[in-house]
């Protein structure tokens, strides 16, 4: 069946732009999860949706970074202004009712 | 705060070696406790977990024991094969919550 899906894959950015973050969890998963992964490092939470409520969101580094679920499916991670402490890989995940979490290949963002 | 602290790497073995991967956490209360895997390429998979003190967790010939004594989760495998390579991360959610905490990561290397 069909897993997470994330696009782009790669995202190159020049200093100052916004750029728009795409997921689309597996149908039917109520909880979405997005994570940054920067290089060499384990992923780190962002913010946590349960259907189209944003119910964590204590791990956006700024205000530059917001997270949007309006539907309770697809979600998109929108960053402005981006800088260069944005290069990272942005993961998405999501989860039916128990911990497991299940991952998508996640966007390389980087900004130049 | 709640953390996880992973065995440095990168590791290298040969192939047919015993792997032990080290992770130690840091949590309140009785968290669950994961690891997952990251083969060249591709998103995170859920390799083990465990729920509870002293339950062992399996798969793949991998197992991980839940260690509440010495706040321990570590990998072990009898004996690897090339196709393990990969970066492994230890991960545990707080009781309660949904958000994964991610060790920094371990990239294992296996020599044919």
């Amino acid at each position: 069946g069909a897993g997470v899906s994330q696009s782009p894959r790669y995202k190159v950015a020049k200093r100052g732009q916004d750029v728009a973050l795409r997921c689309d969890p597996i149908s039917g998963h109520v909880s979405l999860f997005w994570y940054q992964q920067a290089l060499g490092q384990g992923p780190e939470f962002l913010t946590y949706f349960q259907n189209e409520a944003q119910l964590d969101k204590s791990g956006l580094p700024s205000d530059r970074f917001f997270a949007e679920r309006p539907e309770g499916s697809v979600s998109t991670l929108k960053i402005q202004r981006t800088q260069q402490e944005d290069s990272a890989v942005y993961l998405c995940a999501s989860s039916l009712f128990s911990y497991e979490q299940y991952f998508g290949p996640g966007t390389r963002l980087t900004v130049t | 705060g709640n953390s996880v602290t992973q065995m440095e790497g990168p590791v290298t073995l040969s192939e047919e070696a015993f792997l032990t991967i080290n992770c130690t956490y840091t949590a309140t209360g009785y968290p669950s406790l994961f690891w997952y895997v990251q083969y060249p390429g591709e998103g995170l998979q859920l390799l083990l977990k465990a729920t509870k003190a002293d339950d062992k967790g399996s798969n793949k010939g991998f197992e991980a024991t839940y260690r509440k004594e010495t706040t321990s989760f570590h990998l072990e495998k009898g004996s690897v094969q090339v196709s393990d390579s990969a970066v492994y991360f230890c991960a545990l959610n707080r009781e309660g919550a949904q958000k994964l905490v991610f060790g920094q990561g371990t990239r294992l290397t296996i020599n044919p």
